[in-house]
């Protein structure tokens, strides 16, 4: 199956710092990446969605200039938690979009996640 | 928007059968996902319905009818591995998923 990993797996930082995930899709292009956040015992929700060389669409109420999208390429895309701070502790996950065969449906894939925490 | 409904909380006994409905409503439906999500892990994917049917994949089998706005997770040959939180997520024409509080499944032996 499709492989989407994330780095670092965990994180603890100090108040005020900056933080970058990154999301790759090892097997596969994806078209689209997403970013999501969940907080203990709390459904998934969508941060964001980044396509390959465009601007991230950012969902209602998620800042976009604490939560930075770069989308580099078709396999790679990185969120920036910038200035944070203990609220942001969360469990941060992306998820690729693409198709590992030609001719099937495109599926989505969960990276393993990363737990931040701010100190 | 979307409204997905799916029971909070199930629970089986090894060997048995347990099925997941799930409702939802959607402004745009591009199909329907699947997944299984164990305590402190990130989501994996189960399955993925776009057409009406049902689409078996070893234990695990989903049914999607989309006139009527609803799928079904089957559960068979339940093991203790299989104690998760099952996550039904429709997509919508823009490819985002939706997911809704889940189901968390208990097996007990």
């Amino acid at each position: 199956g499709a492989v989407v990993s994330q780095h670092p797996s965990w994180v603890i930082c100090k108040s005020g710092t900056s933080v970058k995930i990154e999301c790759r899709s090892l097997d596969f292009q994806a078209t689209t990446m997403f970013w999501y956040r969940q907080f203990p015992k709390q459904s998934l929700m969508l941060m964001a969605t980044s396509n390959e060389g465009s601007k991230a669409t950012y969902e209602q109420g998620v800042e976009k200039d604490k939560f930075l999208i770069n989308h580099a390429s078709l396999t790679l895309s990185t969120l920036t938690v910038t200035s944070a701070h203990p609220e942001d502790s969360s469990f941060y996950i992306c998820s690729a979009r693409g198709k590992l065969l030609a001719g099937v449906a495109d599926t989505q894939y969960f990276g393993p996640g990363t737990r931040l925490t701010v100190l | 928007g979307q409204n997905i409904d799916q029971p909070t909380e199930m629970t089986a006994t090894e060997g048995a059968i347990v099925q997941i409905n799930c409702t939802y409503q959607t402004s745009g439906f591009n199909g329907l996902f699947w997944y299984q999500q164990h305590a402190g892990e990130a989501p994996t994917f189960l399955s993925y319905n776009v057409l009406d049917g049902l689409e078996e994949k070893g234990r695990f089998s989903s049914f999607l009818s989309r006139s009527k706005g609803y799928s079904y997770l089957l559960l068979k040959e339940l093991q203790m591995k299989d104690s998760a939180s099952y996550l039904c997520a429709p997509r919508s024409n823009d490819y985002k998923l939706s997911f809704g509080a889940g189901t968390t499944v208990t097996v007990r032996a």
